[in-house]
């Protein structure tokens, strides 16, 4: 079985400022991961995946995420963040492969918040 | 808009209860999940159908049950309804569900409230 920890609950930062939100899974299987964000009062949209291939992923709204296998770590960063990326961020994960069904198992959720 | 719609938008209901959640997948999208997002459980995967049967189960409480018919759309029946039972409803869609990634789309869910 699949779990994902998001390290931080909450990660205030000043506007402009770079931000890192950490985030670590467990699995016996390969895996897919994903970084999700949902916006006040919204549903979830997809940030950025980590299928194959390159460990460092880029993904919307100029954020980007590395996949460290020997640490199993998805750390997702963005180097400038503005005001409007204040939200709640999702690490989440689904088996890779054949057995592949497409669940995804969520992490806590880290909330993100940028001040003027 | 990811394509995906739910409704109701926002359900209030009592303890002891049977509410429907309704969700239209995207066109052409075969797969439908449920996840439950509550202050205490974060988001949980529920359960998945493909094309009208059952895929996968997780965290689903007998009193849930839910099903895909032939259009395609999916509800979820929340029944003998508790306070805890209180949390956002989110239905996902997507094209196929195995051999390869097939990318999630998300509704803007239903938020149940139980009083």
């Amino acid at each position: 079985a699949q779990s994902v920890t998001q390290l931080d609950s909450q990660v205030p930062v000043f506007e402009e400022a770079p931000v890192e939100l950490r985030c670590n899974y467990s699995s016996s299987v390969s895996v897919y991961l994903f970084w999700y964000v949902q916006y006040p009062n919204q549903g979830l949209q997809l940030l950025l995946k980590y299928l194959s291939g390159s460990t460092l992923v880029k993904g919307i709204n100029g954020f980007e995420a590395e996949f460290n296998k020997s640490q199993t770590s998805f750390h997702l960063r963005k180097p400038s963040v503005h005001i409007s990326d204040t939200a709640e961020y999702f690490c989440a994960v689904s088996e890779g492969g054949s057995s592949n069904t497409g669940k995804l198992i969520f992490g806590q959720g880290t909330t993100l918040q940028v001040k003027p | 808009d990811s394509g995906v719609t739910q409704t109701p938008k926002h359900l209030i209901t009592a303890t002891g209860q049977r509410v429907t959640l309704r969700c239209s997948p995207r066109s052409g999208d075969l797969s439908v999940y449920w996840y439950q997002q509550s202050l205490d459980q974060g988001l949980q995967f529920l359960i998945q159908y493909y094309n009208g049967e059952e895929r996968a189960k997780g965290n689903i409480l007998e009193r849930f049950s839910a099903q895909q018919f032939p259009d395609l759309h999916s509800e979820l029946n929340l029944s003998s309804l508790e306070l805890g039972d209180s949390a956002l409803y989110f239905c996902a869609s997507s094209a196929i569900y195995r051999y390869s990634y097939n990318e999630q789309f998300f509704g803007p869910g239903t938020r149940l409230t139980v009083l």
